[in-house]
């Protein structure tokens, strides 16, 4: 079965630091990565994902995440936070099976929390 | 169309009674997700439609829960007898399954229910 681990549930950073929030995921078969954030208040939305290709894959806002096969890693980077990313975030996988992408599988989340 | 929406955006009920939520998916989105996130846990999934056939039930999917998609556009997701454990966020997610698989799903803000 598949299963999501998302190794910090809080990470609290000063602005225009770094930061890598963490995912490992299990999974027998071939799978999709993702991660989603969630701004307080407000519903999930994708950031970026992995289908296949590059397993380094970058969003808009200056996030980037990389698949890691041997250490079956996904983990989220962004060299320097702003204010405005804090939010919770979301690692999630999805198997191909049937032809499709399935349903999403969850990690429980880790609190973004960037300070002044 | 501005994206998935959810009615109501809250629910507060006492125990024992029923309750039903309302998704609306981006249009001409052939599959439909239902999703449970409780306090400090990931999304879980419940169950999902591509066009009006429910085909994957999750084992968290009682038999007091039940899901409809009758057209093929919005659904209905039933809690009957309602429990304090029921109490949740529940999500829909919508999407549009393409050649190869790739189906990324849109979620809607979510239906806060409290069970008193």
């Amino acid at each position: 079965a598949q299963s999501v681990t998302q190794l910090d549930s809080q990470v609290p950073v000063f602005e225009e630091a770094p930061v890598e929030l963490r995912c490992n995921y299990s999974s027998s078969v071939s799978v999709y990565l993702f991660w989603y954030v969630q701004y307080p208040n407000q519903g999930l939305q994708l950031l970026l994902k992995y289908l296949s290709g590059s397993t380094l894959v970058e969003s808009i806002n200056g996030f980037e995440a990389e698949f890691n096969k041997s250490q079956t890693s996904f983990h989220l980077r962004k060299p320097s936070v702003h204010i405005s990313d804090t939010a919770e975030y979301f690692c999630a996988v999805s198997e191909f099976r049937g032809g499709s992408q399935g349903n999403l599988i969850f990690g429980k989340g880790t609190k973004l929390s960037v300070k002044p | 169309d501005t994206g998935v929406s959810q009615d109501p955006r809250h629910k507060i009920t006492k125990r024992g009674q029923n309750v039903t939520f309302r998704c609306d998916p981006i249009s001409e989105h052939n599959r439909l997700y239902w999703y449970r996130q409780t306090l400090g846990q990931g999304p879980e999934f419940l169950t999902y439609f591509q066009n009006e056939a429910q085909l994957e039930k999750s084992r968290l999917l009682s038999d007091r829960f039940s899901a409809e998609r009758p057209k093929g556009s919005f659904s209905t997701l039933e809690i009957q007898r309602t429990e304090q454990g029921d109490s949740a966020m529940y999500l829909c997610a919508s999407s549009f399954l393409l050649a190869g698989g790739n189906n990324e799903q849109f979620f809607g803000p979510g239906t806060r229910l409290t069970v008193l």
